[in-house]
């Protein structure tokens, strides 16, 4: 029962680098989500997806692009990383149901140098 | 913009103490769901309320739905170490939302 898979676990980058973290979900959910976590912010959205072949920006977009390649998995893709992207990155997907809850990955703790 | 204010930021309590966690906001909300996040792991969902004044409970941990579905508090009964964790409040604009907006969360310590 894997649920939300995220790959990598850690990664460390130097400034410049590109990256795309991976997200794959088994739950048949239609709506994917990326979040980033950093102390004392809590949560905040970068990018969701409603549906397959859909994405919307979230509260802190700029710097990120995201792929919704089929109803299972969403990339999210760092073109040219910056230290202030230092965080810790969680993939979610959602049920259909409106107060449905998300289901996270382990999340993925990138270290831009 | 909805704004979910969380308080208290960290609890540090002893093993058998009971505690609230506050979730307040300016705005109304559909639904409200409360999650816990171990370190290294994505937050998990404890609890959705969905009617204002709605009372839940989940062993030890009791939630509640403001009447007017502006804040939500999460009450713990003779906290135990399994307990540490970071709480989170997440709250949704209405069915056809797709987005959640979630508390700066709570980190709390419970010392055996």
């Amino acid at each position: 029962n894997a649920g939300v898979t995220q790959t990598p676990k850690f990664q460390v980058l130097k400034t410049g680098q590109s990256m795309t973290l991976q997200c794959a979900q088994d739950m048949n959910h239609n709506s994917m989500y990326w979040y980033r976590q950093d102390p004392g912010m809590g949560l905040r959205l970068i990018y969701y997806s409603a549906s397959e072949g859909t994405t919307d920006k979230g509260e802190v977009p700029n710097g990120y692009n995201v792929s919704r390649l089929n109803k299972r998995e969403f990339s999210l893709r760092l073109e040219s990383a910056a230290p202030s992207q230092t965080s810790v990155y969680f993939c979610a997907s959602r049920g259909a149901w409106g107060n449905s809850p998300l289901h996270f990955g382990n999340g993925t703790r990138l270290t831009v140098t | 913009t909805q704004l979910l204010e969380q308080s208290p930021q960290f609890l540090s309590i002893q093993e058998g103490e009971n505690l609230t966690v506050y979730c307040n906001s300016s705005s109304v909300f559909s639904s409200l769901q409360w999650y816990r996040q171990e370190p290294g792991e994505g937050p998990v969902l404890l609890v959705t309320v969905v009617t204002g004044g709605e009372v839940k409970k989940l062993k030890r941990l009791t939630f509640q739905f403001g009447d007017a579905r502006k804040d939500s508090s999460l009450h713990i009964t003779a906290a135990q170490p399994g307990d540490t964790g970071l709480y989170l409040c997440a709250g949704s604009s209405g069915a056809g939302s797709y987005q959640l907006t979630f508390g700066k969360g709570t980190k709390l310590s419970v010392i055996p």
